[in-house]
């Protein structure tokens, strides 16, 4: 997982209320990602970060806002959890946001909304 | 965004050869990806593949690229119950600020004893 942790894994959560989700690395990569993986999707991006306070939104990124105040932390908020948001979350990270962007990935934060 | 798409699922008896096929929209697309997912685990590059080469061997596997049909495929030889995983074909894409990675929905590969 070349140094990138999620955290939590497992989170139950109620409709409604605000979720955060942290990734962290020790690798010092420039960029990173939130993924979402659902059966039939495959892996669908959220957002993305290029930089400390740079970001951008990805495919699927209504109801879901991101932080990034460090290279090494990205954070993913839910403002108001809904049952469509029960998914597994995977964050990733690169090196250089260029045309070859092998990227590596965290365990995955697997959320449950209720 | 542009798509990826695989077939879902896979079987095979340990020892034959696997092959997941893959095909892609972008034809500016430069790199191509698979990578592994093991069940509760997050996903690991297997090997990438440059859009000017036609194929690349790395011991067991073979990618072998296609641009003119935006085929890709991963030939897996001598397939072991390891190998049993999900398996993703990916594109690097040019977003706003990066290239960005999309995905395949993935080829559950199953290997029989």
């Amino acid at each position: 997982d070349a140094g990138i942790t999620q955290s939590p894994r497992h989170k139950v959560t109620e409709t409604g209320t605000p979720v955060t989700l942290r990734c962290h690395q020790t690798e010092n990569h420039r960029y990173m990602y939130w993924y979402r993986q659902d059966p039939g999707h495959g892996l669908r991006l959220i957002h993305y970060s290029y930089g400390v306070k740079d970001t951008d939104k990805g495919e699927v990124s209504d109801g879901y806002s991101v932080s990034r105040s460090k290279t090494e932390d990205f954070l993913l908020t839910l403002e108001s959890a809904t049952s469509s948001q029960t998914s597994v979350y995977f964050c990733a990270a690169s090196r250089a946001g260029q045309m070859n962007t092998e990227a590596f990935f965290g365990q995955g934060t697997r959320l449950t909304v209720v | 965004g542009e798509d990826v798409e695989q077939s879902l699922f896979l079987s095979v008896r340990e020892g034959d050869s696997s092959v997941i096929n893959c095909t892609y929209t972008d034809s500016s697309s430069t790199y191509l990806y698979w990578y592994k997912q093991e069940p509760g685990a997050g996903l690991q590059l297997l090997t990438y593949i440059f859009s000017n080469m036609d194929m690349k061997q790395d011991q067991r596997l073979t990618v072998l690229l296609n641009k003119k049909d935006k085929h890709l495929s991963l030939r897996i030889a001598d397939t072991q119950t390891g190998d049993s995983a999900i398996y993703f074909c990916a594109e690097s894409q040019r977003g706003a600020g990066s290239y960005q990675l999309t995905f395949g929905k993935g080829t559950k590969l199953s290997v029989i004893p």
